[in-house]
């Protein structure tokens, strides 16, 4: 079953513009990673945050994480258009079980 | 430095058949989970191995198995191919012992069913 919910499901954007994505879960966590996917490839990893960090930085990248709401957000700034893709949060429950869990993910379009 | 790699990039089967997907892992990794997207989903965990061994399963029938190798490379087969089984699957590496399950994915094998 989907453990992580992304919100939206898709999101159009000019270049240049921020895009902030939303990603909910149920469990308690040991650690929440974002993924891209471009055009059904491989899935490359953007960024993980321990469940004990608040916020986390990459680049255009900042990555923020509430425990308590069982939520993080992924924000990407001076959107381009090779950002266009889909994202994913992807979550594993409890330390030493290693399976992630992802959501149906949010579906980026960057508009020139 | 050699990310994950898969082959084929792409296979035709027709139902009934049996299919041999490989993976290599990232340098330095030694755990292998596998993963089968579907068009339009995320992707849902199959099974994970280590020290040549199934570690977890997730909720997928006895006819997906795998295989590692002592070099951690692995192997994913379905016997008996179902159309449902057209998909993405998707094998991601990790190290163990860092704790982290930080896990980096290969290319993907689009498998079509017919």
């Amino acid at each position: 079953s989907q453990q992580g919910e992304e919100d939206p499901q898709a999101l159009s954007i000019q270049e240049g513009e921020n895009a902030t994505m939303n990603c909910s879960y149920k469990t308690s966590i040991n650690n929440l990673q974002w993924y891209r996917q471009n055009s059904g490839r491989g899935l490359v990893h953007l960024i993980l945050i321990r469940s004990n960090e608040r916020e986390k930085h990459s680049g255009r990248l900042r990555v923020t994480l509430d425990t308590s709401k069982k939520s993080s957000s992924l924000l990407i700034t001076a959107s381009r258009a090779a950002d266009t893709a889909s994202y994913f949060c992807a979550t594993d429950e409890t330390q030493g079980a290693q399976k992630l869990v992802f959501g149906q993910g949010t579906r980026l379009t960057i508009n020139p | 430095d050699a990310g994950v790699t898969q082959s084929p990039t792409h296979l035709i089967k027709t139902r009934g058949q049996q299919v041999t997907l490989r993976c290599s892992p990232k340098s330095g990794h030694d755990t292998v989970s596998w993963y089968q997207q579907a068009l339009g989903q995320g992707p849902q965990f199959i099974f994970q191995y280590y020290e040549e061994e199934e570690r977890q399963r997730g909720n997928f029938p006895d006819r997906f198995s795998g295989h590692q190798f002592p070099n951690y490379s692995s192997e994913l087969n379905v016997n008996a191919l179902l159309l449902g089984d057209s998909a993405l699957y998707l094998c991601a590496s990790s190290l163990l012992v860092t704790g982290k399950n930080e896990q980096f994915f290969g290319p993907g094998t689009r498998l079509t069913v017919l």
